[in-house]
């Protein structure tokens, strides 16, 4: 798996776009870009990930750039329960794949 | 998607005790992993569990300490032997989506050693 590097915090204010960055810059060609939340005295929840191309779903839009070294997570309109930890993490993927979890960034979201 | 339900959720437990955290999943599934995160710390993988055959530990972790079971596809259970304070910690079990790119995670059984 490759190494991600993320900051340590974040702040958020509440209703604006959190930007969530993360560095992978050994990352290999099959490797995937995976992102996390845990929720205080909660067990991660998956969020997103993307090959190359930018995703989007219902919780967030991932931005790969074109070198793949790097991406951003983007909370389009943080809430307050939106305060969690949140791990990048850059894995080979598959049907029997399992992830290494680094220390992740904790978005704060304020009122 | 897949739910996964965890026993206990969380316990105290003296010194030299073990306890088994049991793991059950709603669907079938291959594989099932085991996670510990000490307070304050991120997940660091324990184990995979293999129905029918013996689990895969991580650098670190040994079968004595930790002794996995799998009977089925379904349920698998952990087991923490002759815990110490520093077994106190959040024990998950998760599993992954079948083709989706996605794990899921169970709420985590938070044990406390005294």
């Amino acid at each position: 798996d490759a190494k991600t590097t993320q900051p340590t915090s974040m702040d958020c204010a509440e209703g604006r776009a959190a930007n969530l960055p993360c560095n992978h810059s050994t990352i290999s060609g099959n490797e995937y870009v995976y992102w996390y939340r845990q929720i205080h005295s909660q067990g991660p929840q998956y969020i997103i990930h993307g090959l190359k191309n930018n995703e989007t779903n219902e919780m967030a839009s991932l931005i790969i750039t074109e070198d793949r070294k790097s991406s951003t997570l983007i909370l389009p309109h943080a809430t307050l329960r939106d305060t969690a930890v949140y791990y990048c993490i850059a894995d080979s993927g598959g049907s029997n794949y399992k992830l290494t979890f680094g220390k992740g960034t904790l978005l704060t979201v304020n009122p | 998607s897949a739910v996964i339900s965890q026993k206990p959720s969380r316990d105290i437990c003296q010194r030299g005790t073990s306890l088994t955290i049991q793991c059950q999943v709603d669907s079938q599934v291959t594989m099932m992993f085991w996670y510990r995160q000490q307070p304050g710390q991120s997940l660091t993988l324990i184990a995979t569990a293999n129905q029918g055959s013996e689990a895969t530990y991580e650098s670190g972790f040994v079968i004595d300490k930790f002794p996995i079971s799998r009977p089925n596809l379904t349920f698998s259970t952990l087991t923490v032997s002759n815990m110490s304070p520093e077994d106190s910690s959040i024990y998950l079990c998760s599993v992954n989506g079948q083709g989706t790119g996605e794990l899921f995670f169970g709420e985590g059984s938070r044990l406390t050693v005294l």
